[in-house]
């Protein structure tokens, strides 16, 4: 069963400061993995989506990467402001059967970005 | 807008009954999900559609029931079997194919008084 595990699962530093937020997973046979933002009482935004052929993707001042072998990824977030705080939660795209189906997620990292 | 919609954003239920939360998307999207998440848990799949009138169970269906009458719908009811239904309730859809993101609705909240 897969199983995905995200470290820390808080963190709290200066406005400025450059971070990373790791995530590790059981079984490497996946499809891709996902990187989500939630805030308070809100739905999941996407952030950035990894294939299982790559080894990263970029969006602004986030990099995301993706060691399938060893069942890591990691989230590197650049320049951190007040507005990126929040639960960011890292979730496999699993096979199943005949396919994929859905996604198994980590519990996610609680992030403060302090002013 | 393309989106997902979720209704109602809250809800309260009395022990023994069912209740049913809506899911709308307009993204053309043959594949649709259903989360739960609890305080301190991730997220888990309770069913997923890949295709109208199909639909299979994820990891904690027991409790739950489906329908996928339309591409655009997939509602969820919480039916009096589910012992612990106090939770926030996720829908998501995603185009056909494991290389594609899936996109997250709003939510909504259901609490058991």
């Amino acid at each position: 069963k897969q199983e995905v595990t995200q470290i820390p699962a808080a963190l709290s530093v200066p406005e400025g400061e450059n971070l990373v937020l790791n995530c590790s997973f059981t079984d490497s046979a996946i499809y891709n993995l996902q990187w989500f933002r939630q805030d308070p009482g809100k739905g999941l935004t996407s952030l950035l989506l990894i294939q299982s052929s790559q080894r990263e993707q970029t969006s602004g001042r986030l990099n995301a990467s993706l060691d399938k072998s060893s069942g890591r990824s990691t989230l590197y977030i650049a320049a951190s402001q007040p507005g990126d705080s929040a639960t960011y939660l890292c979730a496999v795209r699993r096979y199943s059967g005949g396919g994929a189906d859905g996604l198994t997620f980590g519990k996610g990292t609680h992030l403060i970005i302090q002013p | 807008d393309g989106g997902i919609t979720q209704s109602p954003k809250y809800l309260f239920r009395k022990e023994g009954q069912n209740v049913t939360l809506s899911c709308e998307q307009n993204l053309n999207h043959d594949a649709m999900y259903w989360y739960r998440q609890d305080p301190g848990q991730g997220l888990r799949l309770i069913y997923y559609s890949q295709i109208v009138n199909d639909f299979q169970k994820g990891d904690i269906a027991e409790g739950y029931s489906v329908s996928r009458e339309k591409k655009e719908s997939f509602p969820l009811t919480v039916t009096s079997a589910q012992k612990n239904p106090t939770a926030f309730y996720l829908c998501a859809s995603s185009i056909t194919g494991p290389g594609n993101t899936i996109y997250f609705g709003e939510g909504s909240w259901l609490t058991v008084v």
